[in-house]
């Protein structure tokens, strides 16, 4: 009964190649939401879905292409891999509004070799 | 710009030590604010909300709108406060977008 879960938990990979990374929310909420934190902690949204539509895409490189089939899922593609995709990624989901709390995922940790 | 700043990366004291971690922001309109905490091996969570003016684990969290600070506070820390704590600020627009400081780690040693 995980509230937002991703998978994998890791991911190890060679530069140049292609990997999906899945995200899947049970809260019932409207927005879903991908972060990326760098090797410094840094935490900086990349894309955010609302009913499957895009509302924000924070100049994040082509490579990476988010997808949402349905509300409660937000996938994340990356293209061409590069040693300096790798980083933690978490999924976040909510339901905007006056101070609403945003839902985290445990974490991808991709490992770019 | 909307940009939250905490400015230590590592804070550490002793158990039953006063704990504040700092954080300031700049924002236009009216902030929201929150501090978001994750422990070792778990997902980040909300730890508390500016609006709600409550404490949680025996943190509170006060907004000043003068100094633009939303520094987190917490009279006696204890070993289990260890962990790694963001400050955020809505991004407003009704986006549900956080932009979050660098994070604090709190070491709380024995």
């Amino acid at each position: 009964d995980t509230a937002v879960s991703q998978t994998p938990k890791y991911l190890v990979t060679q530069m140049g190649n292609d990997k999906s990374i899945k995200c899947e929310q049970n809260l019932g909420h409207d927005t879903m939401y991908w972060y990326k934190q760098d090797s410094k902690k840094f935490l900086k949204i990349m894309f955010s879905y609302n009913n499957k539509e895009l509302i924000i895409n924070e100049t994040v490189p082509n490579r990476f292409s988010p997808k949402s089939p349905d509300k409660a899922h937000l996938n994340l593609h990356i293209n061409s891999l590069e040693l300096g995709d790798s980083a933690v990624y978490f999924c976040a989901s909510s339901t905007p509004g006056v101070n609403t709390e945003a839902f985290f995922g445990q974490g991808t940790r991709l490992t770019v070799v | 710009a909307q940009r939250v700043t905490q400015p230590e990366k590592l804070l550490s004291v002793f158990k039953g030590a006063p704990v504040e971690l700092k954080c300031n922001y700049s924002y236009s309109g009216s902030p929201e604010l929150f501090w978001y905490v994750q422990y070792s091996r778990q997902r980040l969570q909300l730890l508390l909300r500016h609006i709600s003016r409550e404490s949680i684990k025996g943190f509170t969290a006060d907004l000043n709108k003068g100094e633009t600070s939303f520094h987190l506070k917490k009279p006696f820390a204890q070993e289990e406060d260890s962990a790694m704590y963001y400050c955020a600020l809505s991004g407003g627009s009704n986006t549900g977008k956080l932009i979050f400081g660098q994070g604090t780690t709190l070491q709380v040693k024995p």
